[in-house]
């Protein structure tokens, strides 16, 4: 089965701790990226990929990092500071600027 | 700043209606127009996509019309199912940025039977 996975699907953390959600493609797809959607919310990019090694930020970067050592994944960290890190996580990939991205299944970050 | 929007954060609507759902735009460089359906719980989907220079293309049951003109899009669905509730976002893509897709807020749709 082709798809994109995201881990874990619930997350809890207590304030101050990083911590890093995972996205797995295999698509072959050589960009990923990063959204966050809070309640009632569209969705915010924060990081992109076109390929390997190289990443670009979003719009709200901020408080967040990521890597891009393998075409298949594309980690998210969220670091101390970012000041409201509780939210709805998203990770998809597509082809270089594809209008159908595919979707993960998401992760909730909640921070205690 | 978003430069993709919606007119109405919901719209209700009985099992069997047409639903239209509305987006408005500023970026008169978008190449494409894309939708997008995201169910609870769930990242979004793709649904159907548009061409800048093309004003109507026709999917299974869904319909999208784009008026240049007056920077508008919308997404009809024909015979509205409680399957298709909903949120649905429009997204442009603007290729020669080479910067990723950028969505609107979204509209929530809510089938009744």
């Amino acid at each position: 089965d082709g798809g994109i996975t995201q881990s874990p699907k619930y997350l809890f953390r207590k304030e101050g701790q990083n911590v890093t959600l995972s996205c797995e493609q295999n698509l072959n797809h050589d960009a990923m990226y990063w959204y966050r959607q809070d309640p009632g919310q569209g969705l915010r990019l924060i990081y992109y990929s076109q390929i390997v090694n190289d990443f670009q930020k979003g719009d709200i970067a901020e408080g967040y990092s990521v890597s891009r050592e393998k075409k298949e994944s594309f980690p998210l960290t969220v670091t101390s500071a970012q000041k409201n890190p509780t939210a709805f996580y998203l990770c998809a990939s597509s082809i270089p600027q594809g209008n159908e991205q595919f979707f993960g299944p998401g992760t909730r970050l909640t921070v205690l | 700043g978003e430069s993709v929007g919606l007119h109405l954060p919901t719209l209700s609507v009985q099992e069997g209606d047409n639903s239209i759902i509305n987006c408005a735009y500023s970026n008169s460089a978008s190449d494409y127009f894309i939708w997008y359906k995201q169910e609870s719980g769930k990242g979004p989907q793709f649904i159907i996509d548009i061409r800048s220079n093309m004003d109507k293309r026709q999917g299974q049951r869904v319909t999208v019309l784009l008026n240049k003109t007056v920077k508008h899009l919308s997404l009809q669905i024909a015979a509205t199912q409680p399957g298709d509730s909903a949120v649905y976002f429009c997204a442009e893509n603007i290729i020669q940025a080479g910067t990723a897709l950028i969505f609107g807020k979204g509209t929530t749709l809510s089938v009744s039977s």
